[in-house]
């Protein structure tokens, strides 16, 4: 059974911290992913990662950084939370070529 | 510019009854197609996919049919269930390739 974990549900913080999101699957996925998901808007991009320390920009990168320093653990990273990035956020990994499987996801209030 | 799209924000049914959730493409490259189920406050769940050499898949309850010339997909589930309350998104990818693009949703409604 895949798993991909997050490291919190919930949380807030406040306008101008830095934020990170920690996901960690343990199915030795060489790809790993980041989205947010608004309502309206679906799922978006806004990183991912193809094998360690590799990273992409995705659809929506702007205020975000990413780290993957070890293949089972990718971390996003909010340089400094702004209040438009309230939203909920979705890590998934996946094998080369395979189905993306996804967190329970974090839901992330900035105040 | 919107290359998966969901029309329909909303779906209701019967207990009972079929569910048709409906999502329309517009890249052609687009070879491989997912449905994923998401409930509140949680991930969405993989449930069903279909490559673009087959026109049906099948599992149990769940039917994802492609008509390639329409760059038309859609997931019947029969009988629908109050459990299939949830959002469904439907995805889409070119095979060799890490993303997958997503539809804004459907979120469907089965009423006991």
């Amino acid at each position: 059974d895949v798993k991909v974990t997050q490291s919190s549900r919930y949380l807030v913080k406040r306008t101008g911290e830095k934020v990170f999101l920690e996901c960690v699957q343990d199915m030795d996925h060489e790809n790993m992913f980041w989205y947010r998901q608004d309502p309206g808007l679906g799922l978006r991009l806004i990183y991912f990662s193809y094998d360690v320390k590799m990273k992409e920009k995705g659809d929506i990168p702007e205020g975000y950084s990413v780290s993957r320093e070890k293949k089972e653990r990718f971390s996003l990273i909010l340089e400094s939370a702004s209040t438009n990035q309230t939203s909920m956020y979705l890590c998934a990994s996946r094998r080369n070529g395979e189905t993306q499987y996804f967190g329970p996801g974090t839901r992330l209030l900035v105040l | 510019d919107q290359q998966v799209k969901q029309n329909s924000p909303s779906l209701s049914v019967q207990e009972g009854r079929i569910s048709i959730l409906n999502c329309d493409y517009t890249n052609s490259m687009f070879d491989y197609f997912l449905w994923y189920k998401k409930y509140p406050a949680e991930g969405p769940t993989f449930l069903i996919s279909i490559s673009s050499i087959k026109d049906k898949n099948e599992d149990g309850r769940f039917t994802v049919f492609l008509n390639k010339s329409a760059k038309h997909l859609s997931l019947h589930i029969v009988p629908s269930q109050p459990g299939d309350s949830a959002v469904y998104f439907c995805a889409a990818f070119v095979s060799g390739t890490y993303k997958y693009i997503f539809g804004t949703g459907t979120r469907l409604k089965v009423l006991a």
